[in-house]
C-alpha cells in the first residue's frame, strides 16, 4: 500500500529554469513532509521539510508547497543547476511517539541539462 | 559524508543463506533505522532501534531481525534468503527517538545485497 506517490519517474529541465517535482499522499494522518535527494552510490540526504500547519517553506533555491486539501506537495527548484541532477524522494510521517518511520515515494529522477 | 557507516558495501550470496549487515550511526545519534529499497519500490521502513531497544516496526519479514548494541551500532540479520530479498539496504540514524522534526534522518550509503 503506497501511501506516498510520486507519479513522475523522471523529469528533464534546462539549466536556469524551474524544476517542479510533485508528490501525492493518501494518509490524512501525515503531519510532516520531507524531501530527500539521492546521488548514485550514496544514501539519501535531507533537503527540506514542511509541517502540516504550514503551506510553504523556503530554503534558498528550494521551496516546498503543501496543499493539505488536495493531499499534494511539490518541490520547486529555482534556478535549476546541473548539480541538482539526482533522484528526489518525497517522504511523510505521522505524529507518533513510537518512532520516526518515514513513508517514502518511489522517487523522481531529475536531469538538469546545460 | 553523513557520518553513518554501513558495511559491507556489496554482498552476493545464494538462496537459503544468512547474512548480517552492519551499521554504525553518527556520533551521538541514539536511533538507528533500517530501510529496504527494492528495484520497483521506494524506500520501505523495516525497523527502528533507540538506545538499544526496539522502537518501531515496519514491513519487516519474520526471516529478518535486527538489534542495537550498547555501543549503538546495529546489525540487520537476513536469513533463509530468497531471490526477492535482493535490494539496497539503508541504515539511517537520528539524535532523537521520536518524531522530532529538528532531528532528520541521516542515511548511510547502503549495502547492496544480491541473492542468486
Amino acid at each position: 500500500d503506497q501511501q506516498v506517490k510520486q507519479n513522475s519517474p523522471s523529469l528533464s529541465v534546462q539549466e536556469g529554469r524551474i524544476s517542479i517535482l510533485n508528490c501525492d499522499y493518501t494518509n490524512s494522518m501525515f503531519d510532516y513532509f520531507l524531501w530527500y535527494k539521492k546521488y548514485p552510490a550514496e544514501g539519501p540526504t535531507f533537503l527540506i521539510s514542511i509541517s502540516s500547519i504550514k503551506d510553504k517553506n523556503e530554503d534558498g533555491r528550494f521551496t516546498v508547497f503543501l496543499n493539505k486539501s488536495a493531499k499534494h506537495l511539490s518541490l520547486h527548484i529555482v534556478p535549476s543547476q546541473p548539480g541538482d541532477s539526482a533522484v528526489y524522494f518525497c517522504a511523510a510521517k505521522r505524529d507518533s511517539n513510537s518512532g520516526y518511520a518515514l513513508n517514502f515515494g518511489k522517487g523522481t529522477s531529475l536531469l538538469v541539462t546545460p | 559524508d553523513s557520518g553513518v557507516t554501513q558495511t559491507p558495501k556489496h554482498l552476493i550470496t545464494a538462496t537459503g543463506q544468512r547474512v548480517t549487515l552492519r551499521c554504525s550511526p553518527r556520533s551521538g545519534d541514539l536511533s538507528v533505522y533500517w530501510y529496504q529499497q527494492s528495484l520497483d519500490q521506494g524506500l520501505q521502513f523495516l525497523i527502528q532501534y533507540y538506545n538499544g531497544e526496539e522502537r518501531a516496526k515496519g514491513n519487516i519479514l519474520e526471516r529478518f531481525s535486527a538489534q542495537q548494541f550498547p555501543d549503538l551500532h546495529s546489525e540487520l540479520n537476513l536469513s533463509s534468503l530468497e531471490l526477492g530479498d535482493s535490494a539496497l539496504y539503508f541504515c539511517a540514524s537520528s539524535a532523537a527517538g521520536t518524531g522530532n522534526i529538528n532531528s532528520p534522518l541521516h542515511f548511510g550509503n547502503g549495502t547492496r545485497l544480491t541473492v542468486t
